[in-house]
């Protein structure tokens, strides 16, 4: 595909269950970013991987999210025992370069918007 | 740290107008500066960058946004609103350490015919 696509579009999850979100970058680049959007703000960075490693996770919430890629491709990130907190869009932006292509613009999806009731 | 100040929730424009859309930044060292725009059910799009070199930037349909370094500001600039520009804008900063871009609040555009 052209663009970053996210899945599902929309996940509904009742509170206490894990969920899986999923992310496929434009092929070829090499960062892969999640960001949390709350509604009327601006996307939260949560962690961001290099290939398949994770560079920076500092901006996950708690221990119940994490985040793997671990073919430098695909990306999932996993909010276990969620809570209604974790309502929210979910966006992953995939760039070009990593390192020195500081100036990549990222690409972003759709987004997952996650509902706990 | 990082950050990014939007102080406009909203800015209303009549088309044909001139637009302004302000951001100021905080940043080690220097910045580098995007603005994105996000429709309504749609991806954050990317609208134009500053790194280095000229103050006055030029990016998509027809934008432009200014660095100032003394004033640490980025405002996005269009000489004539169309009312297709009416959506929510970001900027957005990241320092030389490259690691995440940081986002400002956003501010809804409202161009009226």
């Amino acid at each position: 595909g052209a663009g970053v696509s996210q899945s599902p579009r929309y996940k509904v999850t009742k509170r206490g269950q894990d969920v899986a979100l999923r992310c496929d970058p434009i092929s070829g680049h090499v960062s892969l970013y999640w960001y949390r959007q709350a509604l009327g703000q601006g996307p939260e960075f949560l962690t961001y991987f290099n290939y398949e490693a994770q560079q920076d996770k500092s901006g996950l919430p708690n221990d119940r999210f994490s985040a793997e890629r671990p073919e430098g491709s695909i990306s999932t990130l996993t909010i276990q025992r969620t809570e209604q907190r974790d309502s929210a869009m979910y966006r992953c932006a995939s760039s070009l370069r990593a390192g020195q292509g500081r100036n990549s613009p990222l690409h972003f999806g759709n987004g997952t918007r996650l509902t706990v009731t | 740290a990082q950050s990014v100040a939007q102080p406009e929730d909203q800015v209303n424009v009549a088309e044909g107008n001139p637009l302004t859309v302000k951001c100021t930044y905080s940043v080690s060292g220097n910045p580098y500066l995007f603005w994105y725009v996000q429709y309504p059910n749609r991806g954050l799009q990317f609208l134009l960058k500053y790194i280095t070199g000229d103050n006055l930037v030029k990016g998509s349909y027809g934008f432009e946004a200014e660095f100032n370094k003394s004033q640490t500001s980025f405002h996005l600039k269009k000489p004539s609103a169309l009312v297709s520009d009416s959506a929510l804008y970001f900027c957005a900063v990241r320092d030389q350490a490259g690691t995440a871009l940081i986002f400002g609040k956003g501010t809804t555009l409202s161009v009226s015919s």
